[in-house]
C-alpha cells in the first residue's frame, strides 16, 4: 500500500500570510498512463471534504486561485497564497495512482 | 449540479449487518467510478473501496480491513449506490461519505456522509 505522510500536523497562520503543506508518498506516484493522482481536498469542521486541486496542480471548479499545488514523483505541496477565514480547517493530500488512500491531514488555524 | 446523499446509517451491535445508500442526482452513477470514503470520530480519511463503470464491467475494489465483509453495489434505474457491511466491529465505526468522480478525479464531489454507530 501507498503511504501518504504530511507535515506540519498543524500550522498556526496569520490571516493574509501564506501558508504551505507538504506530502510525500512512499513511492512514485506516476502511474502507467504517466499522470500523477495526487490530489488535494479541504474539510471544514462539520463538513464534508471537498476536492481543492487534482493531478498535483490542477484547481478544481469553483477553487479560489488562491490555492496552488506543485510537485513530482514522491513530493507535492500545497500552497495557499494569503490564507483568509474561510480557510481554516483540515487538508488532506491524496493519492489515486494506486487506489486510494490518504494523509493524515494537516490542521489549519488561525493564530 | 452534481449531489450525493447518503442514508441507511445508525446503531448497530457488533457482528450485525448494515446498507448503506447513497442516492445521486446531476449524474449518471453507471458512468463513474464510486467509491466510499469514511472517518471515524476525530481522525483522518479511510478508503472502504470502490466500484468501477458499467461499461468497465462494474469491477469493485476494497481495502483490506474491509475485505470480505463489505459490498458496494449500484441500482443504475434507482441512480444509487450501496454498501453493504456484514460482520461489523467496533473499528467500523464512523461517518461514512460516498463519492463520485466526473472527470477530475475519483473524488470530485462528496456526499454530507451518514454515521455508522458499532456498539453493544
Amino acid at each position: 500500500d501507498i503511504v501518504m505522510t504530511q507535515t506540519p500536523l498543524s500550522s498556526p497562520v496569520t490571516l493574509g500570510q501564506p501558508a504551505s503543506i507538504s506530502c510525500r508518498s512512499s513511492q512514485s506516484l506516476v502511474s502507467g498512463d504517466g499522470n500523477t493522482y495526487l490530489n488535494w481536498l479541504h474539510q471544514r469542521p462539520g463538513q464534508p471534504p471537498r476536492l481543492l486541486i487534482y493531478q498535483i496542480s490542477n484547481r478544481f471548479s469553483g477553487v479560489p486561485d488562491r490555492f496552488s499545488g506543485s510537485g513530482a514523483g514522491t513530493d507535492f505541496t500545497l500552497k495557499i497564497s494569503r490564507v483568509e477565514a474561510e480557510d481554516v480547517g483540515v487538508y488532506y493530500c491524496m493519492q489515486a495512482t494506486q487506489f486510494l488512500t490518504f494523509g493524515g491531514g494537516t490542521k489549519v488555524e488561525i493564530k | 449540479e452534481v449531489q450525493l446523499v447518503e442514508s441507511g446509517g445508525g446503531l448497530v451491535k457488533p457482528g450485525g449487518s448494515l446498507r448503506l445508500s447513497c442516492a445521486a442526482s446531476g449524474f449518471t452513477v453507471s458512468n463513474a467510478w464510486m467509491s466510499w470514503v469514511r472517518q471515524a470520530p476525530g481522525k483522518g480519511l479511510e478508503w472502504v473501496g470502490r466500484i468501477k463503470t458499467k461499461n468497465e464491467g462494474g469491477t469493485t475494489d476494497y481495502a483490506a480491513p474491509v475485505k470480505g465483509r463489505f459490498t458496494i453495489s449500484r441500482d443504475d434505474s434507482k441512480n444509487t449506490l450501496y454498501l453493504q457491511m456484514t460482520s461489523l466491529n467496533t473499528e467500523d465505526t464512523a461517518v461514512y461519505y460516498c463519492t463520485i468522480g466526473v472527470g477530475s478525479s475519483d473524488v470530485d464531489y462528496w456526499g454530507q456522509g451518514t454515521l455508522v454507530t458499532v456498539s453493544s
